[in-house]
């Protein structure tokens, strides 16, 4: 079993719609979470990072985390073609230094 | 502000040959990795240097070496590259303490034939 689960996709939706990824992971000591954006044929780009449960908001995307369910969700509201991409769930440990764990990532696309 | 810059961004090697992946960062970041990606596997660690002058291993070590040339620069040699090593490669950078996550650079395609 994987430290990390993600469901590759591909996800398609309609633009204008309410986009939900998620990830779970089955180690309970990571604390730092994060979801990075990858676009084709680029490098993963830093979308959100969050420390503890809760919500994170910025912009049209919401972070949540579930520590209680090692569960962790990326939603993205009024969904553009520009979203089209894939969506890397990643967790970090902690401490002095981070060896980041990285979900298989999401494909979106979101149509016009 | 350049990032983290890889080169080259496209390589073809034929199977036995050797080559260097170039990586160089401008942020003073102390901590460096080295990524490949494939079709249903995700990012996997090659290697990683969690300071100047260290490197150590990282999940899919076998048939790669590294070498941190000083804070800036972390390159990744493939000594006899076979066709499993094709692959994208990204190379990657974060601040030791800053659980912020990396900055990754755009990646090198390689095809081993």
């Amino acid at each position: 079993q994987k430290e990390v689960e993600q469901d590759p996709g591909p996800l398609s939706v309609p633009e204008g719609a309410i986009v939900s990824l998620n990830c779970t992971y089955s180690n309970s000591a990571f604390q730092y979470f994060m979801w990075y954006r990858q676009y084709s044929r680029k490098g993963p780009e830093l979308l959100m990072y969050t420390y503890s449960s809760g919500n994170k908001e910025d912009g049209r995307f919401t972070a949540q985390v579930d520590k209680s369910s090692k569960y962790i969700s990326l939603f993205i509201r009024d969904s553009q073609p520009s979203d089209s991409a894939t969506y890397l769930c990643a967790m970090i440990i902690g401490g002095g230094y981070q060896k980041v764990t990285f979900g298989i990532g999401t494909k979106l696309q979101v149509i016009p | 502000n350049a990032g983290v810059t890889q080169t080259p961004k496209f390589q073809v090697l034929k199977t036995g040959q050797s080559m260097t992946l170039q990586c160089a960062q401008d942020m003073n970041h102390n901590s460096m990795y080295w990524y490949r990606q494939d079709p249903g596997m995700g990012l996997r660690l090659i290697y990683y240097s969690a300071s100047e002058g260290t490197t150590d291993k990282g999940e899919v070590p076998n048939g790669y070496n590294v070498s941190r040339l000083n804070k800036r620069e972390f390159s990744l040699r493939l000594e006899s590259a076979a066709p499993s090593q094709t692959s994208v490669y990204f190379c990657a950078s974060s601040e030791v303490g800053q659980a912020g996550g990396y900055t990754f650079g755009s990646g090198t395609r390689l095809t081993v034939v």
